[in-house]
């Protein structure tokens, strides 16, 4: 089956680093997502990694790790309006359908003062 | 600018009306989808499209329907709703992006239904 795990919740103080992670089990692997989700609203993308290493992007950077089924979102510097819902998603290869992905509980973040 | 619209944001309704989620994209994305979305959960994808004339179900089974008429139209439809039904509904598009070659989706701001 398919399976992707993150922690539920997770709280930071405002220019701290924080660390969340993502593992996950499918059946192969064509690339992992990283979305942003703010209570109410839609989720926006952050990030891809298909191959293993570190993509950095301004705060945020991200790190794959394909023999191990591991990911994990390093958010620097952090801001208030860091705090939402940060979504772990796999495209599984799946014969055609390269573009289904499944996406993890999301783990929610609260940034505090 | 390209986006991607949904309408109603909000809607609450009876136990047996027909309603019709719209969603409309102005990116000129081949693909689109239907995820559903319940609080503190995992989205979970129950429509997708490649193309003009092309639906699939996706992994959660969904009573509702959809139709691809036009490019950028894929409106989903439920005949007859029930409390079960109480949920958030979320349409994405993908293409891909330039540098990463990554096909990302794009969402709408979602459709809350609430059946009572």
């Amino acid at each position: 089956g398919q399976n992707i795990d993150q922690p539920t919740e997770m709280t930071a103080t405002e220019g701290a680093i924080v660390q969340i992670n993502c593992t996950y089990q499918t059946s192969g692997f064509n690339g992992l997502f990283w979305y942003q989700q703010h209570a109410g609203e839609a989720p926006t993308f952050l990030s891809y990694n298909v191959l293993d290493g570190l993509e950095e992007k301004g705060r945020f950077s991200s790190f794959l790790s394909r023999s191990k089924g591991y990911s994990y979102l390093l958010l620097k510097e952090l801001q208030m309006k860091d705090s939402a819902s940060y979504l772990c998603a796999v495209t599984p290869l799946m014969g055609g359908a390269t573009n289904k992905l499944i996406f993890g509980t999301g783990t929610l973040l609260a940034v505090q003062p | 600018e390209a986006d991607i619209y949904q309408t109603p944001r909000y809607l609450v309704i009876g136990t047996g009306k027909k309603i019709t989620l719209e969603c409309s994209q102005t990116m000129g994305h081949d693909k689109m989808y239907w995820y559903q979305q319940d609080p503190g959960m995992e989205l979970h994808l129950i429509h997708y499209s490649y193309g003009v004339n092309s639906t699939e179900k996706g992994d959660l089974s969904s009573e509702s329907t959809v139709s691809r008429i036009r490019t950028e139209h894929f409106p989903l439809t439920l005949e007859s709703a029930r409390p079960s039904h109480t949920s958030q509904y979320l349409c994405a598009s993908s293409g891909q992006t330039e540098g990463t070659g990554a096909n990302v989706l794009t969402f709408g701001a979602g459709s809350r239904l609430t059946v009572l």
